[in-house]
């Protein structure tokens, strides 16, 4: 069975660009996240969407993040300008609804370099 | 919100040591506890959890220790072996909600 994948894997942009980043979550995963990691900081949280329905978007920087999920299967990410700050890592994870246990399943991460 | 602080930061032991990783969290309603390895180009992966109403739990040579009075709960690797080196985050939510997690520890094993 194939994990929770993510593209592109790393993108280097000027500040002011756009890049659009995709998760596809582990099939019949209802719960999907993206999460952020600044070099040597926290992973925190971005979103979380339970099928196509954002559940709690408490965690997005500030409006130039836009994230959607069309059809609740993979989800996109898009910056929008990109600013310098916005490098890291972002992560996405797949979890299933009815698992009844805690588990996150974690794509390899998309690397965004804003220069 | 919740706040979860890790120590140390980067770690290293000889290979068959044991290594600790700490955290600590500020919400008392928080009641799980999991942590992710993070290899090098990998994802975090979960390597064991626990939940607020057990103290300790162990499978093989890691184990994850909680004190729910002094909010803070510990990793522990025994017999450390060189594909333990990976980066390691602790987190806490409450239930099965969102996780906040450690900063994170570089745990290096020389053989």
């Amino acid at each position: 069975e194939a994990g929770v994948t993510q593209f592109p894997s790393h993108s280097v942009i000027e500040k002011g660009q756009t890049v659009t980043l995709r998760c596809d979550p582990i099939s019949g995963h209802d719960n999907l996240y993206w999460y952020r990691r600044v070099m040597g900081k926290e992973i925190k949280f971005l979103l979380h969407f339970v099928k196509e329905s954002k559940q709690d978007e408490s965690g997005m920087p500030n409006n130039r993040f836009l994230a959607e999920r069309t059809g609740g299967t993979y989800s996109t990410l898009k910056v929008q300008p990109a600013e310098l700050e916005d490098s890291g890592v972002y992560f996405c994870a797949s979890s299933q609804l009815s698992s009844g246990t805690g588990e996150l399943f974690f794509g390899e991460g998309s690397r965004l370099t804003v220069l | 919100g919740e706040n979860v602080e890790q120590h140390p930061s980067t770690l290293s032991v000889q290979e068959g040591d044991s290594a600790v990783i700490k955290c600590t969290y500020s919400d008392s309603a928080s009641n799980y506890f999991p942590w992710y390895k993070q290899e090098l180009g990998k994802g975090p992966q979960l390597i064991i959890d626990i939940r607020s109403n057990v103290g300790e739990k162990k499978d093989q040579r890691i184990a994850v220790t909680l004190n729910k009075t002094a909010k803070h709960f510990s990793l522990h690797i025994t017999e450390t072996q060189p594909e333990d080196s990976a980066v390691y985050f602790c987190a806490a939510s409450k239930g099965y909600s969102t996780l906040t997690f450690g900063k994170g520890t570089m745990l290096l094993v020389s053989p």
